[in-house]
């Protein structure tokens, strides 16, 4: 089993539209939990921290169950903006490595 | 506050040469990384430091890749020789306090071998 496994996507849908992302870990140890957001040529560029309590900022919730060992991000009112491809990153246990998935891609259409 | 650096943006090589990069993380991070990231794919970590130590190096393939980071400022990540499944995009990264806090990137060095 990977480390960290995301949806596959793409992900295609109309401005609008509200969009949910899954990601699953493997490390129980993990500690910390992150979305990024990478643009096509770009760094990835953190999008929130995901806590246990959940959070929300803006048009973006977070939520992380532990139990489950799943994150995921929801997206409400797609812009067009938001297309981009999300990754869901890990701690590695007390080494605090930051595990990445593979990623999944948003396509927000008009 | 400056991001992080890395240089050169782009280089190409043919296979067998060697290749160096180079980072200058975030002023007062701790910790630097270093990872891989092949079209299509999420980044993989190479290596990570803390100060100028290496915390964990078990993806770094070590039969041609080396990394140093010798006053726990810069770094510099260097392959030789170079194959050509090593065509990427090579990004530093830098975080105040490993595994807790967010990791800032910079803009990353595309590699690419013929």
């Amino acid at each position: 089993r990977k480390e960290v496994e995301q949806d596959p996507g793409p992900f295609n849908v109309p401005e609008g539209a509200t969009v949910a992302f899954n990601c699953t870990y493997s490390n129980s140890a993990s500690q910390s939990f992150f979305w990024y957001r990478q643009d096509c040529r770009k760094e990835p560029k953190l999008l929130m921290s995901v806590y246990s309590s959940g959070n929300e900022d803006g048009r973006f919730t977070a939520q992380l169950n532990r139990a489950s060992q799943y994150i995921s991000l929801l997206i409400r009112d797609s812009k067009l903006s938001d297309s981009a491809t999300y990754l869901c990153v890990v701690s590695r246990g007390s080494q605090g490595n930051l595990i990445f998935g593979k990623g999944t891609k948003l396509s927000v259409k008009p | 506050e400056a991001g992080v650096a890395q240089s050169p943006r782009y280089k190409i090589i043919e296979k067998r040469q060697s290749v160096a990069f180079w980072c200058n993380p975030i002023s007062g991070h701790a910790t630097l990384y270093w990872y891989q990231q092949i079209l299509g794919q999420g980044p993989k970590l190479l290596i990570q430091f803390q100060n100028n130590g290496v915390v964990d190096d078990s993806q770094l393939p070590k039969d041609r890749f080396s990394a140093e980071r010798l006053k726990g400022v810069d770094s510099t990540l260097k392959i030789q020789p170079a194959k050509l499944e090593d065509s990427a995009v090579y990004l530093c990264a830098s975080s105040h306090q490993q595994g807790v806090d967010e990791a800032f990137f910079g803009q990353g060095t595309r590699l690419t071998v013929v």
